[in-house]
């Protein structure tokens, strides 16, 4: 079964201070991975997505399959980052896009 | 291009009562899915189509149906409505060629009392 795990809620952090989202997940295939950011009363965005490698708004993800993770990462968190981050993870062969709970990261000035 | 729109924004039902939310997306994706969003319990997915013609259960799709009988537009149903549906609902497209593109819709509120 597929499952995503994001463990921490609320991530609050000072503005400069790096930043881990962490997100780990359950699937016995190849699956693939995204991170999702929703701003205060915005509709839910993709951020990244595994396959591409991308760095977008300063944030990257590393894949782990040894330890089933996708953690995001920003090396200088900025104010303007505090929103929802949501994990997800779709099973290629079920084509279903599961999402984990979120954590929201509140960057403090 | 609109890209997903969601109707209506907001609606208030009885218990009992049925409804029918519309997804529409004109950017010719594959893919359209429907999820429920709750405080601390994220996003869980109701149903979902991966193609015209085409619909799957999710992980939570008890008390909803679904129809996808054109490309753009995915369908979701309450027959019956309980306080247990009062959730907002989003809908999300995903095309399955490059550029892999992915959007959702801007929600729906539903309350059900």
């Amino acid at each position: 079964a597929q499952r995503v795990t994001q463990p921490e809620k609320l991530l609050s952090v000072f503005k400069g201070a790096p930043v881990e989202l962490k997100c780990n997940y359950s699937y016995s295939g190849s699956p693939e991975l995204f991170w999702y950011v929703q701003y205060s009363r915005q509709r839910l965005q993709l951020l990244l997505r595994h396959i591409s490698r991308e760095s977008i708004k300063g944030f990257t993800a590393d894949l782990n399959k040894g330890e089933t993770s996708f953690h995001l990462k920003k090396p200088f968190a900025q104010e303007e980052d505090s929103a929802m981050y949501y994990c997800a993870l779709e099973g290629g062969a079920t084509n279903k896009l599961i999402f984990g709970t979120g954590t929201l990261l509140a960057v403090q000035p | 291009n609109a890209g997903v729109t969601q109707t209506p924004k907001f609606r208030v039902l009885k218990t009992g009562q049925s409804m029918t939310l519309l997804c529409a997306q004109d950017m010719n994706h594959e893919y359209m899915y429907w999820y429920r969003q709750d405080p601390g319990m994220g996003l869980r997915l109701i149903h979902y189509s991966v193609g015209e013609g085409t619909t799957a259960k999710g992980e939570v799709p008890d008390g909803y149906n679904v129809s996808r009988l054109k490309k753009q537009n995915f369908l979701l149903g309450l027959e019956s409505a309980a306080p247990s549906q009062t959730s907002v609902y989003f809908c999300a497209s995903w095309a399955r060629a490059p550029p892999y593109e992915q959007y959702f819709g801007p929600g729906t509120r539903l309350t059900v009392t």
